[in-house]
């Protein structure tokens, strides 16, 4: 299984909303990844995991919250969202030191 | 600081037409070079890697070498079809970090 997993496809909240992102795995993989892309942009880094610790925060507002479960799962937590944080949220996972990461397809966030 | 320049699309080109897209990159060590793909409305798919000054990576009829005394590595397609509509980026990721680093993206329309 060569495949990542991302649930919902398309998610719409609104800003007083909790919600959260779901991502998974089995390729035995233990580094896993967050990433937001904008329209018409690369993705920008979000959150680092490495064997289920966060290991890089790249200066995310606090509503966005991972969690790393397990070594199969990635969760983004989503509270109090503004509009300008819609975007496609993308899931990726390496092994550690491993030089490809598999990329999810993403979950299509707007907040209304 | 690292980066990496990619030209500015969109590109189109006729079906069977000759594929080329510019990445020039900046980066500290010896990084491994990445070319990916993203369909309208999916995630990133890995197209091709490098990882060594020299490499040449090849997939689905793409090929881009890497050239450390020219810090490039070009995407080329001999003939690309209308299949192949897309938004390519180039990355890098250096041996110490887990982070990718993105090109802006180049948008290619293949017209028949």
């Amino acid at each position: 299984d060569t495949e990542v997993t991302q649930t919902p496809k398309h998610l719409v909240m609104g800003m007083t909303n909790k919600k959260s992102l779901k991502c998974e795995q089995h390729m035995g993989h233990r580094a896993m990844y967050w990433y937001k892309q904008k329209a018409k942009k690369p993705p920008e880094l979000m959150f680092v995991y490495s064997y289920e610790k966060l290991s890089i925060n790249e200066s995310v507002p606090s509503r966005f919250s991972p969690e790393c479960p397990n070594s199969s799962l990635l969760n983004l937590h989503l509270h109090a969202l503004q509009p300008e944080d819609s975007a496609l949220y993308l899931c990726a996972s390496s092994q550690i030191g491993g030089d490809e990461q598999f990329f999810g397809p993403g979950t299509r966030l707007t907040v209304l | 600081g690292n980066s990496v320049t990619q030209m500015e699309g969109p590109v189109t080109l006729s079906e069977e037409a000759f594929l080329t897209i510019n990445c020039t990159y900046t980066a500290t060590g010896y990084p491994s070079l990445f070319w990916y793909v993203q369909y309208p409305g999916e995630g990133l798919q890995l197209l091709l890697k490098a990882t060594k000054a020299d490499d040449k990576g090849s997939n689905k009829g793409f090929e881009a070498t890497y050239r450390k005394e020219t810090t490039s590595f070009h995407l080329e397609k001999g003939s690309v079809q209308v299949s192949d509509s897309a938004v390519y980026f180039c990355a890098f990721l250096t041996g110490t970090a887990s982070k990718l680093t993105f090109g802006t993206g180049t948008r290619l329309q293949v017209t028949l």
